[in-house]
């Protein structure tokens, strides 16, 4: 079956633009969540959405948000571009609940965000 | 807060046994996860352990345990120069819909040949 798959691979933004970027989850698996990845911080849990709902989040600024369709696909919104957002954007999908319980997540690629 | 600790770098001879190393401290954690990262992907789940288990075996990889001293590791048995990666180790507590998942910065393995 098809995995966790994540447009676009890499991206260039200079500062001060927006950015969409794109999580299909593997079918069946309903629970969405993101990771920012850089060398300095390592993993940073930024949200989860589940049932096109927002269930946790951590602790970034407004300037990052998400969103959930009904057909569990994600997408993740950064505004305001700075330099410090250039990162290894990973989404992980996982069965209802699952992601905690035991199952663990299955990550995409990733997408990599460079800021200019 | 909670907090997972790595080393961040550990270098082995290929066909020898790799030991990662990983402390915790939310003494509320249910399962622990190694997970594995190459070059330019995501993470894999390589293994898990349920809290109330000391040990874990699967193949060449062995997980060990210690609850009390929060301290988990890794044993890669026979490494081979595909196992240079990236190695996170992760915990997560909670319950469905409100579980907590925190990774460590990650051991970066380099077996050389």
């Amino acid at each position: 079956k098809a995995g966790v798959t994540q447009t676009p691979r890499y991206l260039i933004k200079t500062r001060g633009q927006q950015v969409t970027l794109s999580c299909s989850p593997i079918s069946g698996h309903r629970s969405v969540s993101w990771y920012q990845q850089t060398p300095g911080q390592g993993l940073q849990f930024l949200f989860e959405y589940f049932s096109e709902t927002q269930r946790n989040k951590g602790n970034f600024p407004g300037r990052f948000s998400g969103r959930q369709f009904s057909n569990s696909r994600s997408e993740m919104n950064v505004s305001t571009l700075e330099l410090g957002d250039s990162a290894l954007y990973l989404c992980a999908s996982s069965l209802p609940g699952q992601g905690g319980l035991g199952a663990g997540y299955t990550f995409g690629s990733g997408t990599r965000l460079t800021v200019v | 807060g909670e907090d997972v600790e790595q080393s961040l770098f550990l270098s082995v001879r290929e066909g020898d046994s790799s030991v990662i190393n990983c402390t915790y401290t939310d003494s509320s954690s249910t399962y622990l996860y190694w997970y594995k990262q190459e070059p330019g992907a995501g993470l894999q789940l390589l293994t898990y352990i349920f809290s109330n288990m000391d040990m874990k075996q699967d193949q060449r990889l062995t997980v060990l345990l210690n609850k009390k001293d929060k301290h988990l590791s890794l044993r890669i048995a026979d490494t081979q120069t595909g196992d240079s990666a990236i190695y996170f180790c992760a915990e997560s507590s909670g319950s469905s819909g409100t579980y907590k998942y925190i990774f460590g910065t990650g051991t970066r393995l380099k077996v050389l040949a």
